[in-house]
C-alpha cells in the first residue's frame, strides 16, 4: 500500500525549460511534505518543504505546489540545468501521528543538453 | 564540519555472516534512522530512534537489528535471518523539535552486497 506515489519512473526536460516532478498521496493525516535529490551511490540531500497550512513554497529555481484537496503535490524547476539530473524522492510525514517519512519511489529526471 | 558519516563505502560478505554497518553524526540531533533502498525502490525504513537507549521497529525489521548506546551512533547490524541483504544502506538523522520531525540530513550510503 503506497501512500506516497511517483506515477512517472524518468522525465526528459531540455536544458533552461521547466521541469516538473509530480505527487500523488493517499493519507489525509500527512500535514508535511519534502523533496530530495539524489545522485547515485550518494545519499539525498533535502531539497525544499512544505506544510499543510501552504500551498506554494519557493526557493530560488525551485518550487513545490501543494493541492490538499487533490492529494497531489508537485516540485517545479525552473530554469533547469545539467546538474539537476539526479533522482527525486517526494515524502511526506504525519507529523502529529508519528516522526516518520514516508519516501516516494522517485523520479529519474534527465537534463538534455 | 557537521555530518553523517557511514563506513564502509562498498562493504562484501558471504551468506551466513552477520555484519554491522556503521552511522555517526555530529550533528548533535536526536533522532536518527536506517533505510534500505533497493533499484527502482523508494527508501523504506529499518529502524529509528529519537532518543539514547531506544529505538523502533520501521516498516521492514526483520532480519536487522540496532543498538543506541550514544546519541552520536547508530549502528546497523545485517543479520544471516536476512533473506536479501544486498542493497543500498542509508543511515539519516534530524533534529526533533518540540516533538516534531524535519528535515532528514542523509550519509553517503553503504553499498552491501552478500553472496
Amino acid at each position: 500500500d503506497q501512500q506516497v506515489k511517483q506515477n512517472s519512473p524518468s522525465l526528459s526536460v531540455q536544458e533552461g525549460r521547466i521541469s516538473i516532478l509530480n505527487c500523488d498521496y493517499t493519507n489525509s493525516m500527512f500535514d508535511y511534505f519534502l523533496w530530495y535529490k539524489k545522485y547515485p551511490a550518494e545519499g539525498p540531500t533535502f531539497l525544499i518543504s512544505i506544510s499543510s497550512i501552504k500551498d506554494k513554497n519557493e526557493d530560488g529555481r525551485f518550487t513545490v505546489f501543494l493541492n490538499k484537496s487533490a492529494k497531489h503535490l508537485s516540485l517545479h524547476i525552473v530554469p533547469s540545468q545539467p546538474g539537476d539530473s539526479a533522482v527525486y524522492f517526494c515524502a511526506a510525514s504525519a507529523r502529529n501521528r508519528d516522526d516518520k517519512i514516508i519516501f516516494g519511489k522517485g523520479t529519474r529526471l534527465h537534463i538534455l543538453p | 564540519d557537521g555530518g553523517i558519516t557511514q563506513s564502509p563505502k562498498y562493504l562484501f560478505r558471504k551468506e551466513g555472516q552477520n555484519v554491522t554497518l556503521s552511522c555517526e553524526q555530529n550533528l548533535n540531533h536526536d533522532a536518527m534512522y536506517w533505510y534500505r533502498q533497493d533499484p527502482g525502490q523508494g527508501l523504506r525504513l529499518i529502524y529509528y530512534s529519537q532518543i539514547v537507549n531506544d529505538f523502533q521497529k520501521g516498516d521492514i525489521a526483520e532480519g536487522y537489528s540496532v543498538s543506541r548506546e550514544k546519541k552520536e551512533s547508530f549502528p546497523l547490524t545485517v543479520t544471516s535471518a536476512q533473506k536479501n541483504p544486498t542493497a543500498f544502506y542509508l543511515c539519516a538523522s534530524s533534529d526533533l523539535v518540540r516533538g516534531r520531525v524535519y528535515e532528514q540530513y542523509f550519509g553517503p550510503g553503504t553499498r552491501l552486497t552478500v553472496t
